[in-house]
């Protein structure tokens, strides 16, 4: 069975800082995708970014970037120079091939970036 | 076409009512899921169509959960007889087949209450 663990609740920062969030995953899969979601107060959940099982390179988008180790099925997300505007609920999420792709996610990390 | 939409946003009801609720993909994708977010949790899988086909669903979609999807395109997802513990926000999201970008893409949510 897929299982995702965010085992930050809440992570507190002053504008300009780097956060880093945790995402442990399980899976019996070999082909996944690991994805990263936004929910702001609005509600909505916004895509960032996705990564497939076989692609361990990591990569910078912006302010954000990412770290997969398949070796300690961890898939970390980190912001660069937070802002205000990251402030937000973030979902780290799973899906499997064989499961239809359907998302698993995990508890979620609270980020607050302060002025 | 700007996204993924849901109707309506918010709804509260009465226990032992019957809903509905409606959620409208982006047009091109044929892949549509519905999951349940309570509060401080993340989204949990209900159930996903391929075009019109229902492939998939959750333990947690009991008896009293029904979703549609008759033409492939927009889909419905009707809740009968309410409980309390039907109070959450219901969530929509489509993607494009799982064979090219299997990324979802979220609606705004249909937040329900039931008193």
């Amino acid at each position: 069975a897929q299982k995702v663990t965010q085992a930050q609740t809440e992570i507190s920062v002053v504008e300009k800082e780097d956060v880093t969030l945790d995402c442990v995953y399980e899976t019996r899969d070999t082909t996944y995708y690991l994805f990263w979601y936004k929910q702001p107060p609005s509600g909505e959940l916004v895509f960032l970014i996705r990564r497939n099982s076989f692609d361990e390179q990591n990569e910078i988008s912006g302010r954000y970037s990412w770290n997969f180790q398949k070796s300690t099925s961890s898939f970390n997300f980190t912001i660069t120079a937070s802002q205000v505007v990251d402030s937000a609920v973030y979902f780290c999420a799973l899906s499997e091939r064989a499961a239809g792709n359907k998302l698993t996610f995990g508890g979620g990390t609270r980020v607050l970036v302060k002025p | 076409d700007t996204g993924v939409s849901q109707d309506p946003r918010h709804k509260i009801t009465k226990r032992g009512q019957n809903v509905t609720f409606r959620c409208d993909p982006i047009s091109e994708h044929n892949r549509l899921y519905w999951y349940r977010q309570t509060l401080g949790q993340g989204p949990e899988f209900l159930t996903y169509f391929q075009n019109e086909a229902q492939l998939e669903k959750s333990r947690l979609l009991s008896d009293r959960f029904s979703a549609e999807r008759p033409k492939g395109s927009f889909s419905t997802l009707e809740i009968q007889r309410t409980e309390q513990g039907d109070s959450a926000m219901y969530l929509c999201a489509s993607s494009l087949p799982a064979s090219a970008h299997n990324e979802q893409f979220f609606g705004p949510g249909t937040r329900l209450t039931v008193l």
